[in-house]
């Protein structure tokens, strides 16, 4: 089971960016999918949880979605803001229960 | 405030042992998976297991069983991992998480990192 991610985005400041995460095989509504954001040099953080729950503190412009038709999730950020400008890790897990990450998109902010 | 604090960055030749650890506050341990993923230089995260402490019951990616270990000790807060005998390919940082909860099969809190480097 793989998950599959655009290798780059990007976008300019105030507007809204959707980035996708397709699973290989089976529904990927079956099971969560999680986001993660990783800025240059730090750990990831929780971004999106339980498809499209945020974690306090995350705000309310990241928003997460599921497509069954595509068998894809996706991440939107809208009002883009400069300090958005990271990698972004898509994460679910296959019938093994082993967890399995999207390959990271890289988002720029210009 | 959750807090999981890792152990320092390490310098390492190949063929020597190495353990590393990952230490959780704010939160009862024993109650919450503890996870450990790979991020090889300039590539994406991989996981690599996952240690329930409650129990000691372990999971492993099938690429990582018997090249890792990763362990927890209950008394001290604390999850391991090591491995035996170090490869240059094993130069990565390393982050522990935490797993949301016994339904989801994520991460809610991660360490700060312990970059690994493997070199003779």
């Amino acid at each position: 089971f793989m998950l599959t991610q655009p290798h780059s985005v990007s976008e300019s400041p105030g507007k809204t960016v959707t980035i996708s995460c397709t699973g290989s095989s089976g529904s990927i509504a079956s099971n969560y999918v999680q986001w993660y954001q990783q800025r240059p040099g730090s750990a990831p953080t929780t971004m999106i949880y339980e498809d499209n729950q945020r974690p306090s503190g995350v705000p309310d412009r990241f928003s997460g979605s599921i497509d069954s038709s595509s068998n894809s999730a996706s991440l939107t950020i809208s009002g883009l803001k400069t300090e958005d400008e990271a990698e972004y890790y898509c994460q679910s897990y296959d019938s093994s229960k082993h967890l399995v990450f999207g390959g990271g998109t890289k988002l720029t902010v210009l | 405030e959750v807090q999981l604090v890792q152990s320092g960055a390490e310098v390492k030749k190949p063929g020597e042992s190495l353990k590393i650890s990952c230490k959780g506050s704010g939160y009862r341990f024993t109650n919450y998976w503890i996870g450990w993923v790979r991020q090889m230089p300039g590539k994406g995260l991989e996981w690599m297991g996952i240690i329930y402490p409650g129990d000691s019951e372990t999971r492993y990616r099938p690429s990582f069983q018997g090249l890792v270990t990763i362990s927890a000790d209950r008394s001290n807060s604390t999850a391991y991992l090591q491995w035996s005998s170090l490869k240059a390919s094993d130069t990565a940082i390393y982050y522990c998480a935490r797993r949301f909860n016994a339904v989801t099969m994520g991460f809610d809190y991660w360490g700060q990192g312990t970059l690994v480097t493997v070199s003779s």
